[in-house]
């Protein structure tokens, strides 16, 4: 099973680029990875999703290596309603138990 | 858009009792989903379901159940609730694919077993 760990807290100033990292080492080859984003009381919200190299939307950029052991979400220029649990999610639909979610990482924004 | 609605935002029941879960979906999503989430354990996969009447056990199934009659809704069920199923439980859906991983979340009920 790819299992994920996250760092559980991150600290950042408005206006900074966050770059939040992910290990799943034993990530399977099918895999696909996986950032939501999570506030207070509402259900966690898809950020970005990727399988290799690099991808970007207008929301985030997700950077993985060529082994695939782990990801980096980037955020440009954090505001404070950035402010949220940043979870990191590796698996493939259809597979029992393949549905893992990382702890989540609380990424504080302060003025 | 994609909406994802749970039948409750709060819900309190008593030990013993039986609870009824409902998620509805309108995109006509193949998968859905339970999750419960609780402080310092992040969300764990309750059970899941990727077709009428098809079901697949989870992370955490004991203690739960599921039914999947119809393609949009996905219930969850409390056969005798217990304290420690105490919990935010999230619904979501997705479309069919391999590798078709993004999942919408519903607004999540807040159950609390007394």
């Amino acid at each position: 099973l790819a299992k994920t760990t996250q760092p559980i807290s991150m600290d950042s100033y408005e206006g900074q680029e966050v770059n939040i990292t992910c290990s799943h080492n034993n990530i399977a080859t099918n895999d696909y990875i996986t950032w939501y984003q999570q506030f207070p009381s509402q259900g966690p919200r898809f950020i970005i999703q990727g399988y290799k190299t690099k991808v970007t939307n207008e929301v985030a950029s997700l950077f993985i290596p060529a082994d695939r052991k782990s990801s980096t979400l980037s955020l440009p220029r954090v505001s404070l309603s950035d402010t949220a649990v940043y979870y990191c999610l590796v698996g493939l639909v259809g597979a029992t138990n393949k549905l893992i979610f990382g702890t989540g990482t609380l990424l504080a924004v302060q003025p | 858009d994609v909406k994802v609605t749970q039948s409750s935002r709060y819900l309190v029941k008593r030990t013993g009792e039986k609870v009824f879960l409902e998620c509805v979906q309108d995109m006509d999503h193949e998968n859905m989903f339970w999750y419960r989430q609780d402080p310092g354990l992040g969300l764990r996969l309750i059970y899941f379901s990727y077709d009428v009447k098809m079901k697949e056990k989870g992370d955490i199934p004991e203690g739960y159940s599921v039914s999947r009659e119809k393609k949009e809704r996905f219930s969850l069920i409390l056969e005798s609730a217990s304290t420690n199923q105490t919990s935010m439980y999230l619904c979501a859906s997705s479309p069919a694919g391999r590798g078709d991983y993004e999942q919408y979340f519903g607004p999540g009920t807040r159950l609390t077993v007394t």
